[in-house]
């Protein structure tokens, strides 16, 4: 069975510093990981995919890595802004199903 | 605009009742499935379809059914609400399952039984 586990649960940075969150994976045989974004009482919005032949994909301040021998994923937001707070949610898919993270929430401060 | 359209966004149910959770995408999709997210569980999958006419269980399936008749439509059905199914009800879609396409989720349903 795959677990997901992302560390640190919680994260509170001042406006202007450089954000890094981690994944980790036990299964290394997915088909990708997706980095999710979800607000209070909110959906869920996908970030960045990361196909399991690809070690990075990078959009605008976001960049994510993915090691598959190792079982770890990161994804790093440059210069975090007051709207970064959010809960970031690491996601590795399997079979046909999503193997989810707890996430990491992550607070930035003005 | 393309996407996962879930209905109803919020919901409150006596135990015993029963009720569908409507999930609707346009984007073509194969894979639908549900998820359920509580606090300090995360998010778990209830059903899941490869496909009109195939549907199989996730992790936590007890208490509710599902059926695919069409590509765009997967609707949950709650048999008998009880309590412990208050939760945050998510759909996703992707194009393929088991495959390199991500998962394109709804905004949910929040669910309350009393």
């Amino acid at each position: 069975k795959q677990e997901v586990t992302q560390i640190p649960a919680a994260l509170s940075v001042p406006e202007g510093e450089n954000l890094v969150l981690n994944c980790s994976f036990t299964d290394s045989a997915i088909y990708n990981l997706q980095w999710f974004r979800q607000d209070p009482g909110k959906g869920l919005t996908s970030l960045l995919l990361i196909q399991s032949s690809q070690r990075e994909q990078t959009s605008g301040r976001l960049n994510a890595s993915l090691d598959k021998s190792s079982g770890r994923s990161t994804l790093y937001i440059a210069a975090s802004q007051p709207g970064d707070s959010a809960t970031y949610l690491c996601a590795a898919s399997n079979d046909y199903k999503l193997s989810f993270g707890a996430g990491t929430t992550v607070t930035v401060r003005a | 605009n393309a996407g996962v359209t879930q209905t109803p966004k919020f919901q409150v149910l006596k135990t015993g009742q029963s009720m569908t959770l409507q999930c609707a995408q346009d984007m073509n999709h194969e894979y639908m499935s549900w998820y359920r997210q509580d606090p300090g569980m995360g998010l778990r999958l209830i059903h899941y379809s490869v496909g009109a006419g195939i549907t199989d269980q996730g992790e936590v399936p007890n208490g509710y059914n599902v059926s695919r008749s069409t590509t765009e439509d997967f609707p949950l059905r709650l048999l008998s609400a009880a309590p412990s199914q208050t939760s945050v009800y998510f759909c996703a879609s992707s194009y393929s399952a088991g495959s390199n396409y991500g998962y394109t989720f709804g905004s949910g349903t929040r669910l309350t039984v009393v």
